[in-house]
């Protein structure tokens, strides 16, 4: 149980390009999804929460005009990341959490595979 | 000084080894706290939960919490080369607040 897909599992496109990742939630409801950056060697960096049907929260310093969050519905959530550069090239990640208690708690998030995007 | 502190290692330990994997934490509000499991270009993998001080065990795996030493280990006995990988500790102060992640520590098992 608790399993998240992300769509694609890695892509490559163009500088100045618009690119969007899926992140489902399979087997449960996610009241809230949650989506990371990693780059090499280092550890998650959280860039935004979101609810589903509300706008999506933003950590300090990620640009949310640049990274788009659509949470559409309880098992669902999109990351359109706009006018891609190469620096935006990176390791995304999603996580969900169930919202109730199963093998972790509520507060459990449980991860997808990510998506590595590479913008040439 | 970060809110969790976690070695980065790595850590390279003969197969059969019994191996101990340890975060600090600075705040006390912290009320829940994990273990995730990442392969290398993998998304991480829930591990253990604990959300009380003490011991939990699943397996080969001993989650311990030290709440009034802000301390918490994961244990991972007969070490198999299967187990390489980066374990993340991560925790939170519940009520569906984000988690805060250590830096993860690389683990090499080596036959």
């Amino acid at each position: 149980g608790a399993v998240v897909s992300q769509h694609p599992s890695w892509v490559i496109c163009k500088s100045g390009t618009s690119v969007k990742i899926e992140c489902r939630s399979l087997d449960f409801q996610a009241t809230t999804m949650f989506w990371y950056r990693q780059f090499p060697k280092q550890s998650l960096m959280l860039m935004a929460t979101s609810n589903e049907g509300s706008k999506a929260t933003y950590e300090q310093g990620v640009e949310k005009d640049k990274f788009l969050i659509n949470h559409a519905s309880l098992t669902l959530s999109t990351l359109t990341v706009t006018s891609a550069h190469p620096e935006d090239s990176s390791f995304y990640i999603c996580s969900a959490t169930p919202g109730t208690s199963g093998r972790g708690g509520t507060d459990t998030q449980y991860f997808g595979p990510g998506t590595r995007l590479t913008v040439l | 000084q970060k809110e969790v502190e976690q070695d980065p290692g790595p850590l390279s330990v003969p197969e059969g080894a019994i191996v101990s994997l340890n975060c600090t934490y600075s705040n006390s509000a912290f009320q829940y706290f994990m273990w995730y499991r990442q392969y290398s270009r993998k998304g991480p993998e829930l591990l253990m939960y604990t959300y009380s001080s003490g011991n939990k065990e699943d397996g080969r795996f001993t989650a311990q919490v030290d709440k009034s030493s802000k301390y918490i280990s994961l244990f991972i006995r007969d070490s198999q080369p299967s187990d390489s990988a980066t374990y993340l500790c991560a925790m939170t102060t519940g009520g569906g607040n984000k988690l805060t992640f250590g830096t993860g520590t690389q683990l090499k098992v080596e036959l």
